[in-house]
């Protein structure tokens, strides 16, 4: 059974830091990991979807990357901002059935300006 | 374009009562998946459709758990005889591909239920 853990629960940085948040995962064998945020009172936003042939999807100030033969995945954050303050969660199909997603209990993210 | 929309929003129910929450997932996606979510957890799945199919029902607590997409774009998820454990979000999310793909869930802003 796939389990996703993610490190640290919570973090809280000053504006203007790069920061990393963790993934791992412990079954391999994945066809893709995601990133999402959610926003209080919010649903998920999909920040970035790695497939499992990739190493790393970039977008704005956002990096994630994918090391599936050690089960880990990390989000680079660049220049935090005030606005990136959310919970962060991954996410990765199971390696059997549908492409359900199997979620990390996230990690809760506030920058201060 | 809309995004998933769900109704209501926010559902108080008193324990023993049945409750509906509904999904209107993005227009064209056959893919469609609840999953629910207590106070500082992940997302947990629940149940899968493409279209009208219910192919996978794994994840739902219990038998008084009841979803349905008769006409392969709404959704209901019914809950009968709520009780207080019942309490969470539940999210739905669409996607657009059928099977042997892979991409991105599309998820709506989700139904707080609370069960007193």
């Amino acid at each position: 059974k796939q389990e996703v853990t993610q490190i640290p629960a919570a973090l809280s940085v000053p504006e203007g830091e790069n920061l990393v948040l963790n993934c791992s995962f412990t079954d391999s064998a994945i066809y893709n990991l995601q990133w999402f945020r959610q926003d209080p009172g919010k649903g998920l936003t999909s920040l970035l979807l790695i497939q499992s042939s990739q190493r790393e999807q970039t977008s704005g100030r956002l990096n994630a990357s994918l090391d599936k033969s050690s089960g880990r995945s990390t989000l680079y954050i660049a220049a935090s901002q005030p606005g990136d303050s959310a919970t962060y969660l991954c996410a990765v199909p199971p390696t059997t059935g549908f492409q359900k997603l199997v979620f990390g209990t996230g990690t809760r993210l506030l920058v201060s300006p | 374009g809309a995004g998933v929309s769900q109704s209501p929003r926010y559902k108080v129910a008193k324990r023993g009562q049945d409750v509906a929450l509904r999904c209107d997932p993005i227009s064209g996606h056959v893919s469609l998946f609840w999953y629910q979510q207590a106070l500082g957890q992940g997302p947990e799945f629940l149940t899968y459709f493409q279209n009208e199919a219910q192919l996978d029902k794994s994840g739902l607590p219990s038998d008084r758990f009841f979803a349905e997409r008769p006409e392969g774009s709404v959704s209901t998820l019914k809950i009968q005889r709520t009780q207080q454990e019942d309490s969470a979000v539940y999210l739905c999310a669409s996607s657009p591909w059928t099977s042997g793909n892979t991409d991105t869930q599309y998820f709506g802003p989700g139904t707080r239920l609370t069960v007193l």
